[in-house]
C-alpha cells in the first residue's frame, strides 16, 4: 500500500518570499506523483504531475516540484510567492496501473502575508 | 465548459436518512471517484469506477454505496445517515491511468 506524508500542517510565509512544501511517499511499486491546489469552497485543481522522465516538473502558476527517488520525497517550491497563492495544498500518488487511486496527503495550508 | 458537476451543492440529514449524492462529467472520461474530505486527513478514496460498468471499494466505503449509471455519471448513495459521514464530498473523473483527475466544487453534507 501507498501512503503520504506532507510534513508540515501549515506553512506561512510573507508575499514575494520563497516556499517550499515538503512532502514524502512511501511505496513498494513506482508511482506516479501529483500536487493538487484547492482555493476556499472548492474542489481540487492539479498544479503538476511526475510520471517520468525529467525529476524537475514544472506546473502552473511559477510553481515547481522535484522528484527525488532515493529519498523518496516530491517537494513543492514557488521562489516568489503571492497573496492569491494561499490555499491549500495537496500531494498525491498512484500506483502505475490500472485505476487511478489516489492517494493523498493530509494537506498543507498555505498562508501568505502581506 | 461545466467539467464535473455535482448535486446538491449543501444538505443536511438527520441520522438514519437516505439520500444520494449525484456526479456527472461532460469529458467523456473512462474513470470516476468518490471521496471524502476531513480536517486534517486529505482525501480518502469511498469508490471508484474504473470503466462504464465496473465498480470498486476504496480505503473508505462501509455505510456508503455507489451506481455507475453510464459512462457520465456516478452516484454515492448513504442508505442510513449516521454523524460520522459529516463531510465534504468530492467527485472526480480522469481519461486513463496516467492522467490528472478532474474534481467537482464537491457536496457538503452535515448529518444531525
Amino acid at each position: 500500500a501507498q501512503s503520504v506524508t506532507q510534513l508540515d500542517s501549515q506553512v506561512p510565509v510573507f508575499e514575494e518570499a520563497p516556499v517550499e512544501l515538503r512532502c514524502n511517499y512511501s511505496s513498494s511499486v513506482s508511482v506516479y506523483l501529483f500536487w493538487y491546489v484547492q482555493y476556499p469552497n472548492q474542489g481540487l485543481q492539479l498544479l503538476l504531475k511526475y510520471l517520468s522522465g525529467s525529476t524537475l516538473v514544472k506546473g502552473i502558476n511559477g510553481f515547481e516540484a522535484e522528484f527525488n527517488k532515493s529519498q523518496t520525497s516530491f517537494h513543492l517550491r514557488k521562489p516568489s510567492v503571492h497573496i492569491s497563492d494561499t490555499a491549500e495544498y495537496f500531494c498525491a500518488v498512484s500506483v502505475m496501473s490500472g485505476a487511478q487511486k489516489l492517494v493523498f496527503g493530509q494537506g498543507t495550508r498555505l498562508t501568505i502575508n502581506p | 465548459n461545466a467539467g464535473v458537476t455535482q448535486t446538491p451543492k449543501f444538505q443536511v440529514l438527520k441520522t438514519g436518512q437516505s439520500m444520494t449524492l449525484q456526479c456527472a462529467q461532460d469529458m467523456n472520461h473512462n474513470s470516476m471517484y468518490w471521496y471524502r474530505q476531513d480536517p486534517g486527513m486529505g482525501l480518502r478514496l469511498i469508490y471508484y469506477s474504473a470503466s462504464e460498468g465496473t465498480t470498486d471499494k476504496g480505503e473508505v466505503p462501509n455505510g456508503y454505496n455507489v451506481s455507475r449509471l453510464n459512462k457520465r455519471e456516478f452516484s454515492l448513495r448513504l442508505e442510513s445517515a449516521a454523524p460520522s459521514q459529516t463531510s465534504v464530498y468530492f467527485c472526480a473523473s480522469s481519461r486513463s491511468f496516467d492522467q490528472p483527475q478532474h474534481f467537482g466544487d464537491g457536496t457538503r453534507l452535515s448529518i444531525l
